[in-house]
C-alpha cells in the first residue's frame, strides 16, 4: 500500500534553533517529493521538489534531503524564525500520474 | 511556477444557503482538480476527485449531493455546498494536476484555500 508518514506530528521550538522534519513513504515506483508549507489559513506552497537522483536540495533556510535507497526524506530548517510556524507537509508522487499521496503533515511552532 | 486561484477567499452565509467556489488553473491545463477540506489544526483531507467532462469521484462519507462538483473545463472546476449548514463551515482548498505535454504535466499546484463560514 502507497503510504506517506510524516513525523513528528507537532513540534515546539525556540526561535533561532535549527529543526528536522521526517517523511518515510512507500510509494513506489517513486517519481518525486515534495515539502509543502501551509500557513494557517492559507494553501499550501511549495518548498522544495526532489527527484529520484537529487539526494539534497536548498532554498534558503529551508534543505530537503533525500535517500531513496531507505525511501526517506527530510526538511532541515536552520535558524527558525517566527514565520516558519505553519504545517509542513510530505507529497510523494509514483511514476503513474495517478499516484500523489499525502503525509498528514508537521505542524511547527516556533516560540519567540 | 503555476498559479491556482481560488474563489472567494471567503465567503459567511445564512444556513440552508448554497455556496458555489471556484478554482482555476490560471497557465496550465488540469484534467483533474481536487477538492479538500481542513478543519482548523487538522491536516487536509481529500474530499473528492474532479476529472474533466466527467463525474466527480468522491471518497467515502462524502456526500455527493451535498458537495457539487463540476469541472466543465481543463481550467476551472466549482464545488457548491448546497443547503449549507453550520458544521459545513470549515477551509475548502482545491488542488490541480497539470495535464497535457508542458513543463507542469503531472505536478500538483493548490489553491490559496475558501473559508466558509454558516451562520
Amino acid at each position: 500500500k502507497n503510504q506517506v508518514e510524516q513525523s513528528p506530528q507537532s513540534l515546539i521550538i525556540l526561535e533561532g534553533k535549527n529543526c528536522t522534519l521526517q517523511c518515510n513513504y512507500t510509494v513506489s515506483p517513486f517519481s518525486n517529493l515534495r515539502w509543502y508549507k501551509q500557513d494557517t489559513g492559507r494553501g499550501p506552497v511549495s518548498l522544495t521538489i526532489m527527484t529520484f537522483s537529487e539526494n539534497t536540495k536548498s532554498n534558503g533556510r529551508y534543505t530537503a534531503t533525500l535517500d531513496a535507497d531507505t525511501k526517506q526524506s527530510s526538511l532541515h530548517i536552520t535558524a527558525s524564525q517566527l514565520s516558519d510556524s505553519a504545517s509542513y507537509i510530505c507529497v510523494v508522487r509514483g511514476s503513474s500520474a495517478s499516484k500523489i499521496i499525502f503525509g498528514s503533515g508537521t505542524r511547527l511552532s516556533i516560540r519567540p | 511556477g503555476a498559479v491556482v486561484s481560488q474563489h472567494p477567499s471567503w465567503v459567511i452565509c445564512k444556513s440552508g444557503t448554497s455556496v458555489k467556489i471556484e478554482c482555476r488553473s490560471l497557465d496550465f491545463q488540469a484534467t483533474t482538480m481536487f477538492w479538500y477540506r481542513q478543519f482548523p489544526k487538522q491536516s487536509l483531507m481529500l474530499m473528492a476527485t474532479s476529472n474533466e467532462g466527467s463525474k466527480a469521484t468522491y471518497e467515502q462519507g462524502v456526500e455527493k449531493d451535498k458537495f457539487l462538483i463540476n469541472h466543465a473545463s481543463l481550467t476551472l472546476s466549482t464545488l457548491t455546498v448546497t443547503s449549507a449548514h453550520p458544521e459545513d463551515s470549515s477551509f475548502y482548498i482545491c488542488s490541480a494536476r497539470g495535464s497535457g505535454t508542458g513543463v507542469f504535466t503531472g505536478e500538483l499546484f493548490f489553491g490559496e484555500g475558501s473559508r466558509l463560514t454558516v451562520l
